[in-house]
């Protein structure tokens, strides 16, 4: 079946500029959760969805960032005013059910370049 | 803060080579560790895991784990690499709150024919 899918592959922004990364998670999952990998590191907890509700967005870097699920699928990820800091593959995953022990399913990224 | 740590960042194998990745993870209690491996051009995909009961986990593809709780480590092994394992390791856990995973920096692993 179709996994977790990611658009856009590639995003080249200016500075300054709001820019929205969508996920489609696997059909019927619960859970899902953004990360931010950076060059030579592992990812790094952004924001997780139960639903069509933010539970934990404690890794948010900042109230730049912004996250929606509204109807309990589709995710956008939401980064206003971009710095080059910004710049990293943004992945998203999703979850059949809650709770941590249950594998989680990663799309294949969105790679983010902040000029 | 929860951490996870991976100590090898790149290792060189021939084929048939055995190989162990080490990971540590930084707190007690209740947790749950992955390995999730990343080939070249594809997206992350899960290992093996780790919840409860024996200790040594049996993955895909010949890989197994084996948790050592007094050490805190979650050791990837598999006796006879091959060339297609060519790919990057991520180890990771599961937060205390149960709401993201903690991943390690990861190991790149390449294997020559």
């Amino acid at each position: 079946g179709a996994g977790v899918s990611q658009t856009p592959s590639n995003k080249v922004t200016e500075k300054g500029k709001y820019v929205e990364l969508r996920c489609d998670p696997i059909s019927g999952h619960t859970a899902l959760y953004w990360y931010r990998q950076s060059l030579g590191q592992g990812p790094e907890f952004l924001i997780y969805f139960q639903g069509t509700g933010a539970a934990d967005d404690s890794g948010l870097p900042n109230d730049r960032f912004f996250a929606v699920r509204p109807e309990g699928s589709v995710s956008t990820l939401k980064i206003q005013r971009t710095e080059r800091g910004d710049s990293a593959v943004y992945l998203c995953a999703s979850s059949p059910r809650t709770g941590g022990y249950n594998e989680q399913f990663f799309g294949p990224g969105t790679r983010l370049t902040v000029l | 803060a929860q951490s996870v740590s991976q100590h090898n960042h790149h290792v060189i194998l021939s084929e048939a080579a055995s190989l162990e990745l080490g990971c540590n993870y930084s707190y007690g209690g209740t947790v749950n560790l992955f390995w999730y491996v990343q080939y070249p051009g594809q997206h992350l995909q899960l290992l093996l895991k780790y919840f409860s009961g024996d200790p040594l986990v049996k993955g895909i593809k010949g890989f197994e784990a084996e948790f050592i709780k007094s050490k805190f480590s979650f050791n990837l092994r598999k006796p006879s690499v091959q060339w297609s394992d060519t790919a990057e390791y991520f180890c990771a856990a599961t937060n205390q709150a149960g709401t993201a995973l903690i991943f390690g920096k990861g190991t790149t692993l390449s294997v020559s024919s």
